[in-house]
């Protein structure tokens, strides 16, 4: 299937810093990929989905300034968490969408989630 | 009240029995309903995926199985392995329109497989 990479796999970082969280579609072009936080316990939380060469839309209560996010190429879109507080911390998993799925009916794949902890 | 409900919420069996787990939804008509498997720490990874017309999708020892009147979806694993300890995630993909991302999530159930 389909592969989607995450990097870094988790991250320490001190308050008041800025953690960039890659991820990549590595066999096909995602035109589309999305990122979702999940606390211990809890669903997947959709936090904003990113268009290849246009803003991100975000979701609800999601702070736009606060986290970062670039899809500069169809197989990079990046999450920068800007200021963290250790509020941040938790799992962070992005998922692409392939437009032309092999499958036709898997479209959307996850990466393997980076967990971020802010001291 | 959450769109897609999962039971249990935890579940512990001895390796080698099997087990259903269960999934209602509210979410009707639908584009597709997954299972994922989660292990603790990683994405999750899709097990089965059906359309709303579909009634079972098997996987190996995953079978998924649909009933739409009574809005219900289960997932069966046969002859449990250690390696089936995760949390299995059922997911609903609204009809066309809107962003992709809006998959509408359960909440999981976690499995744990004891020897």
């Amino acid at each position: 299937g389909a592969v989607v990479s995450q990097h870094p796999s988790w991250v320490i970082c001190k308050s008041g810093t800025s953690v960039k969280i890659e991820c990549r579609s590595l066999d096909f072009q995602a035109t589309t990929m999305f990122w979702y936080r999940q606390f211990p316990k809890q669903s997947l939380m959709l936090m904003a989905t990113s268009n290849e060469g246009s803003k991100a839309t975000y979701e609800q209560g999601v702070e736009k300034d606060k986290f970062l996010i670039n899809h500069a190429s169809l197989t990079l879109s990046t999450l920068t968490v800007t200021s963290a507080h250790p509020e941040d911390s938790s799992f962070y998993i992005c998922s692409a969408r392939d437009p032309l799925p092999k499958n036709h009916q898997e479209t959307q794949y996850f990466g393997p989630g980076t967990r971020l902890l802010v001291l | 009240k959450n769109q897609v409900e999962q039971s249990p919420q935890s579940l512990i069996i001895l390796e080698g029995k099997n087990c259903t787990l269960q999934c209602n939804y509210t979410v009707s008509p639908f584009s597709n309903l997954r299972w994922y498997k989660q292990d603790t720490g990683r994405g999750p990874v899709s097990l089965t995926i059906m359309t709303f017309s579909e009634n079972t999708k098997s996987n190996g020892r995953y079978t998924a199985t649909l009933d739409a009147d009574t809005k219900q979806s289960s997932l069966h694993i046969t002859a449990s392995q250690l390696s089936d300890s995760a949390s299995y995630i059922c997911v609903v993909t609204p009809p066309y329109g809107g962003s992709q991302g809006n998959l509408i999530f359960g909440k999981g159930t976690k499995l744990s497989v004891k020897p």
